[in-house]
């Protein structure tokens, strides 16, 4: 999977929006941009992903760059509960036609601090 | 609770211990993951499983470490011969088909003295 890279921490204050950026500059047409978050104590909960155009839900939104060599992801009111680190992820579906390399490559992520 | 879960939570050992971890995938998925991650690192991926056979396997997974899933529902995963750099957080994660998002478990975290 392509490389991706994320500020090491980024701070907040609560209830207001949140803008985590990721760079994957050697992105290839078939990769998709996944996010991951890891609360304290947890195992990692998937946020939202994305291929080109920019995606909502319920947790989180995602703008993706034109050229899809970076993306942001958009917290739109920050809480206590949302201080974690957040990881970009790279999933490439051409690698998936075999039925093999279906596991995430994770970084070292942000370690998103909320201010109260 | 429907989620995926670990058994055991933690787990110290000494060296040169045997020891085994239990997964259960949230119950219709048929793809089941096994991650590990150290301090202050990400999650680094081990295996992962299609119903029982096993479809990959990381150059992390050394000889000393085996994962089975016979009937593709639960899997374990045994660490054989445990050394100190074997201590870490074990997590499994299930899926229900390709490109599917993962659901991660809490965790089985491993001392080893």
């Amino acid at each position: 999977d392509a490389k991706t890279t994320q500020p090491n921490s980024m701070e907040s204050n609560e209830e207001e929006p949140v803008h985590l950026p990721c760079n994957h500059s050697t992105i290839s047409g078939t990769d998709y941009i996944h996010w991951y978050r890891q609360l304290p104590s947890q195992g990692p909960e998937y946020v939202i992903h994305g291929l080109t155009s920019n995606v909502n839900n319920r947790m989180a939104s995602l703008a993706i760059a034109e050229d899809r060599k970076s993306s942001t992801l958009i917290l739109h009111r920050a809480t206590l509960r949302d201080a974690a680190v957040y990881y970009c992820i790279l999933r490439d579906t051409h690698m998936y036609s075999g039925g093999g390399a279906d596991g995430l490559t994770f970084g070292k992520g942000t370690h998103l601090i909320i201010q109260p | 609770d429907t989620g995926v879960s670990q058994d055991p939570r933690h787990k110290i050992t000494k060296r040169g211990q045997n020891v085994t971890f239990r997964c259960d995938p949230i119950s219709e998925h048929n793809r089941l993951y096994w991650y590990r991650q150290t301090l202050g690192q990400g999650p680094e991926f081990l295996t992962y499983f299609q119903n029982e056979a096993q479809l990959e396997k990381s150059r992390l997974l050394s000889d000393r470490f085996s994962a089975e899933r016979p009937k593709g529902s639960f899997s374990t995963l045994e660490i054989q011969r445990t050394e100190q750099g074997d201590s870490a957080m074990y997590l499994c994660a299930s899926s229900s088909r390709l490109y599917n998002e993962q659901f991660f478990g809490p965790g089985t975290r491993l001392t080893v003295l």
